[in-house]
């Protein structure tokens, strides 16, 4: 059974850093591109950003790119999210997302995790 | 980017009803097109990817057609557990979901 479950959110003030983890379990996490979505309180759904395979390609989007570093570890079967910068606006329920790929930035994400909540207060 | 522009933004509907959520995009995404349920504090689920498969388990009353820059999804019998929000997703360039459709009960 696929499973991926999130960890690592929580407050943080203004200007502050975060990392989230993503631990893989149930299928050959090497093989498929990885990705992580946020859903701001009450709103929608926004990709934040995506990693292929093997790491070699990575995106993200505007309004993170710059603060934000998508990382895996194939031999740990995770995923991660270094959240630098932290603005009230980041504050969002992150799900990481396995894409029906091995390539970045695409895909049909067929399997998410349970999500894990960040929240950026004074 | 590719704007995902999805109505209605909420709909109401009885149990057996036809239910219809189209999602159009700013430019041709030939049939790179998903569909997705999130009930209420849960992850999403992906019930149609490419426009027009069935994700294995999803019910048979769950449908969506279209390509290029107009998509519809369909649920030909409302049912109680139906009762979600449903987004609309590119993947044609970097990808993007529509802003979603709350769908309840009358």
């Amino acid at each position: 059974e696929v499973q991926l479950v999130e960890s690592g959110g929580g407050l943080v003030k203004p200007g502050g850093s975060l990392r989230l983890s993503c631990a893989a379990s149930g299928f050959t996490f090497s093989s498929y591109s990885m990705n992580w979505v946020r859903q701001a309180p009450g709103k929608g759904l926004e990709w934040v950003s995506s990693i292929s395979s093997s790491s070699s390609y990575i995106y993200y989007a505007d309004s993170v790119k710059g603060r934000f570093t998508i990382s895996r570890d194939n031999a740990k079967n995770s995923l991660y999210l270094q959240m630098n910068s932290l603005r009230a606006e980041d504050t969002a329920v992150y799900y990481c997302a396995r894409a029906r790929i091995a390539v970045a930035g695409t895909g049909v994400f067929d399997y998410w995790g349970q999500g894990t909540l960040v929240t950026v207060s004074s | 980017d590719i704007q995902m522009t999805q109505s209605p933004s909420s709909l109401s509907a009885s149990v057996g009803d036809r239910v219809t959520i189209t999602c159009q995009a700013s430019q041709d995404i030939s049939n790179y097109l998903n569909w997705y349920q999130q009930k209420p504090g849960k992850a999403p689920k992906l019930l149609i990817y490419d426009a027009s498969n069935l994700e294995t388990g999803v019910p048979s009353r769950f449908s969506g057609s279209g390509s290029g820059t107009d998509f519809t999804f369909t649920i030909s019998s409302l049912q109680p557990e139906d009762i979600a929000t449903y987004y609309c997703q590119q993947y044609d360039n970097l990808p993007t979901f529509g802003q979603g459709t709350r769908l309840e009960i009358k």
